[in-house]
């Protein structure tokens, strides 16, 4: 296990739903992320934390929030969602954001949206 | 536009052989060079990183290797196992990239008893 977690594992929702992933690390790190991970794509960054403040919001629509509450902590609220938001939504922290610091992933929450 | 480009795209070998992975990237500058592996259903976890100066590095039976003037890097896997059987994902860090790393598709690689 690299120490962060995320729940649920899985979630299939409605398009109406919403919804709220969770990620946690337990590294003592400053800095969170999350990411999408579609079939056959690279990995895409959406939104980065450090301090708990945003940093990078990588052109993500809105019917994505995310929150963090502190730098252990973060959230990603789901709305409105559509077929195409399926994927495996990964979440990692580091250290800090810049230069050689490691991200260290979770495991991921495979999300299905009908 | 950085591009990072992974091949082959999926690879089947027979376990205790070697193989090699192949990264193509057109970042430039670059701060450093990642290579990660993602079994099924989990989160990617770090093998290796280099610096832009740096030729080889070594994890166990898996060994990257980074020539900055062709812009390309390989992973050689040793004595594969059933457990390398995973996704293999090439990370380049630009330089002034913020938090941007530029993620390569990935190849997934079977080995087979």
């Amino acid at each position: 296990e690299t120490g962060v977690t995320q729940t649920p594992r899985h979630l299939v929702m409605g398009m109406t739903n919403k919804k709220s992933l969770k990620c946690e690390q337990h590294l003592g790190h400053n800095a969170m992320y999350w990411y999408k991970q579609s079939a056959k794509k690279p990995l895409e960054l959406m939104f980065v934390y450090n301090f708990k403040e945003q940093t990078e919001n990588n052109s993500v629509p809105s019917r994505f929030s995310p929150e963090c509450p502190n730098s252990s902590h973060l959230f990603l609220h789901l709305h409105t969602l559509q077929p195409e938001d399926s994927a495996l939504y990964l979440c990692a922290s580091s250290y800090g954001t810049g230069g050689i610091y490691e991200q260290y992933f979770g495991p991921g929450t495979r999300l299905t949206v009908t | 536009k950085n591009q990072v480009e992974q091949s082959p795209q999926s690879l089947i070998i027979l376990e205790g052989k070697n193989c090699t992975l192949q990264c193509n990237y057109t970042v430039s500058p670059f701060s450093n060079l990642r290579w990660y592996k993602q079994d099924t259903g989990r989160g990617p976890v770090s093998l290796t990183i280099m610096t832009f100066s740096e030729n080889t590095k070594s994890n166990g039976r898996y060994t990257a290797t980074l020539d900055a003037d062709t812009k390309q890097s390989s992973l050689h896997i040793t004595a594969s196992q059933l457990s390398d059987s995973a996704s293999y994902i090439c990370v380049v860090r630009p330089n002034n990239a913020g938090n941007m790393l530029t993620f390569g598709g990935g190849t997934r690689l079977m080995v087979k008893p």
